[in-house]
């Protein structure tokens, strides 16, 4: 079945380091991804749904400058958080939309820590 | 809109026993609705899904779910608690068909299995 794949699982980095995370669709093109994000013991927070060929759409309360979101190609969708802290620190989970009344494919998500 | 309530945020079984998560959601058109497992550090696993016809719903690892739309309900059961089962899960309701639409999770219900 399809598949989403997301890259890297883990990242630990020094605050104010720009960190960026990928999210590919394998064997089936994606013009939408979702990005969540998921604090500890929290369920996922829709961040943000990033569209090809065009701009993401951000939730309320997300900060793009903070997130930047590129959807480079109907296979990759890209997370870059700029200048991480430590308050950043969380789980990071892309999602494709599922074809018709599929449901969303997830990535294995990106655990993120900020020293 | 649309919103969803997990009763519980822990629940414990024993191995052997039944297990029962509950769910309730609301939305203001047909809903489609899934439950989710996450285990530790890893993306999320569709366990099952209601969309249209039946409403007792099969899914992996012996779990089922019932939509009774009269109690605005989704209860995950399974007969059965195994060691393996012990892990978050996730209700989530989608407004009607289109995977692009968004999908919002409850906030999750952590299983505890004793042996």
């Amino acid at each position: 079945g399809a598949v989403v794949s997301q890259h890297p699982s883990r990242v630990i980095c020094k605050s104010g380091t720009s960190v960026k995370i990928e999210c590919r669709s394998l064997d089936f093109q994606a013009t939408t991804m979702f990005w969540y994000r998921q604090f500890p013991k929290q369920s996922l927070m829709l961040m943000a749904t990033s569209n090809e060929g065009s701009k993401a759409t951000y939730e309320q309360g997300v900060e793009k400058d903070k997130f930047l979101i590129n959807h480079a190609s109907l296979t990759l969708s890209t997370l870059t958080v700029t200048s991480a802290h430590p308050e950043d620190s969380s789980f990071y989970i892309c999602s494709a939309p599922g074809q018709g009344d599929q449901p969303q494919h997830f990535g294995d998500g990106t655990r993120l820590s900020i020293l | 809109a649309q919103s969803v309530t997990q009763l519980g945020s822990h629940v414990s079984v024993s191995e052997g026993a039944l297990v029962l998560l509950r769910c309730n959601y609301s939305s203001s058109v047909p809903p489609y609705l899934f439950w989710y497992v996450q285990y530790p550090n890893q993306g999320l696993q569709l366990l099952l899904k209601y969309t249209t016809g039946a409403t007792l719903v099969k899914g992996i690892n012996g779990f089922e779910a019932e939509f009774k739309k009269s109690e605005t309900s989704f209860h995950l059961t399974k007969p059965s608690a195994h060691m393996s089962d012990a892990a978050e899960y996730f209700c989530a309701v989608r407004g009607g068909t289109g995977g692009y639409q968004k999908v919002t999770f409850g906030t999750g219900t952590k299983l505890q299995v004793i042996p």
